[in-house]
Parts: C-alpha cells; sequence; structure tokens
C-alpha cells in the first residue's frame, strides 16, 4: 500500500531534549516535506527536499534540522526543542519535482508534539 | 514571496446548502493551485488540483474549483453540501517557475449542520 509512514503519532518531551521525528514513504518519491500545523495558521513548511541530499529551508526552518541520506526517509530533527515547537507536524511527499512540484502531495498522518 | 489568502476563517452551513470558500494567491507567473480537505482527526487529503487546460477543475465528492487567472483565485464550490463535508479545507499554490515550495493558506472550517 502506497503511504507516508510517520513515527511517533505522540509525543511529549522537555524543553532542550533532542528528539527526532521520522518519516519514511515507499512510492519511490523525490519530493518530501515537512509541515507544522497551528490553530489560525494552517500549515506552514519546515523544510523540503527534492531529492537525495538536497534540503531546502520552507518558511519556518528555525530550531529544525532535516536530512535526506535515502530518498525513502526524511527525518525531522528538533535539536533544542522549546515549548513554541509544539505543534502537530506533518510529513508529505510528492512524485514530480522537475519543472515544479506538479503531482499531488501525500501526507502522513501527523506526529502530536508537547514540549514542557 | 507567493502567499494564499482564505477569506473565511469559519464557515456554517446547513446541509443541502451551497457552499463556496474563496481563495487568492500572491503571484503572477505560472501557478499550481490545490485544495485539500482535512477531515477531524485525519490527515490532509487532495480534493482537486489545476495545472493547466480548462480552468473549471472537478474533484472527488462533488466538489469544483474555478481558476479566474484576471482575480488571482481559484474559489472552491459544492452546489449541496452534506454533514460529512464538515472538515477543514486548506488552498494551497506552487510557483513551478520560482520555487518548489507548497505554500498553504490558513485553512478554512466548515461546520454543516445536520
Amino acid at each position: 500500500e502506497a503511504q507516508v509512514t510517520q513515527n511517533p503519532r505522540y509525543l511529549i518531551t522537555v524543553t532542550g531534549k533532542k528528539l527526532t521525528v521520522t518519516c519514511s514513504q515507499n512510492m519511490n518519491h523525490e519530493y518530501m516535506s515537512w509541515y507544522r500545523q497551528d490553530p489560525g495558521l494552517g500549515l506552514r513548511q519546515i523544510y523540503y527536499s527534492m531529492n537525495v541530499e538536497v534540503t531546502d529551508k520552507g518558511d519556518v526552518p528555525e530550531g529544525y534540522k532535516v536530512s535526506r541520506k535515502e530518498k525513502r526517509n526524511f527525518p525531522l530533527i528538533l535539536e533544542s526543542p522549546s515549548p513554541n515547537q509544539t505543534s502537530l507536524y506533518f510529513c508529505a511527499s510528492s512524485l514530480d519535482s522537475t519543472g515544479g512540484v506538479g503531482e499531488k502531495l501525500f501526507f502522513g498522518s501527523g506526529t502530536q508534539l508537547s514540549v514542557l | 514571496a507567493q502567499s494564499v489568502s482564505q477569506h473565511n476563517h469559519h464557515v456554517i452551513l446547513s446541509e443541502a446548502a451551497s457552499l463556496e470558500l474563496g481563495c487568492n494567491y500572491s503571484y503572477g507567473g505560472t501557478v499550481n493551485l490545490f485544495w485539500y480537505v482535512q477531515y477531524p482527526g485525519q490527515h490532509l487529503q487532495l480534493l482537486l488540483k489545476y495545472f493547466s487546460g480548462d480552468p473549471l477543475v472537478k474533484g472527488i465528492k462533488g466538489f469544483e474549483a474555478e481558476f479566474i487567472k484576471s482575480k488571482f483565485s481559484f474559489n472552491l464550490r459544492k452546489p449541496s453540501v452534506q454533514w460529512s463535508d464538515t472538515a477543514e479545507y486548506f488552498c494551497a499554490v506552487n510557483a513551478p517557475g520560482r520555487d518548489d515550495k507548497i505554500i498553504f493558506g490558513k485553512g478554512t472550517r466548515l461546520h454543516i449542520l445536520p
């Protein structure tokens, strides 16, 4: 089954404790992206990746890191989480990267992160 | 940078009412346009998309959207809503000639009264 898998589904942590949210897709998609969803702000793009070893900042990259060592995986790393990073996070992937992201995004089920 | 504006933050309708959700974007070049829906407790799913061609796009579940280039708009419509359409709706834009970001609007919460 074609899907984007995020883990964990829920995470509660404390300020400053490094964490990683994993994202994996089984569709051989080139494009992958991380979003955070906050009430009243919609989805905001954190980082995206056009292909292996190619990553770019989205609109709200501060406090986050990503890596794309393999095509299927795109982990989101919070080196020193802070309470303002409490949010619902979505990973997404898409097939087409040349000429723009022309295909639809496939979204993971989301990770609800709470930073105390 | 391109941006997306959704005019209505919260819409409440009765079943069988007609729906139109506004979406405007701010980029003058070629755009790809999307509407996504997020049902309660679920992740986003694509409703419909526009890349080129016929500006009236039909999507799943009876939704359609019309791309009006002169107005930079991509409004979502449905002639008769159902209780199951209760969800949050997001308009999104990608400017392929500019970068590979996909920018989302802030969303519109739609609540359908049975």
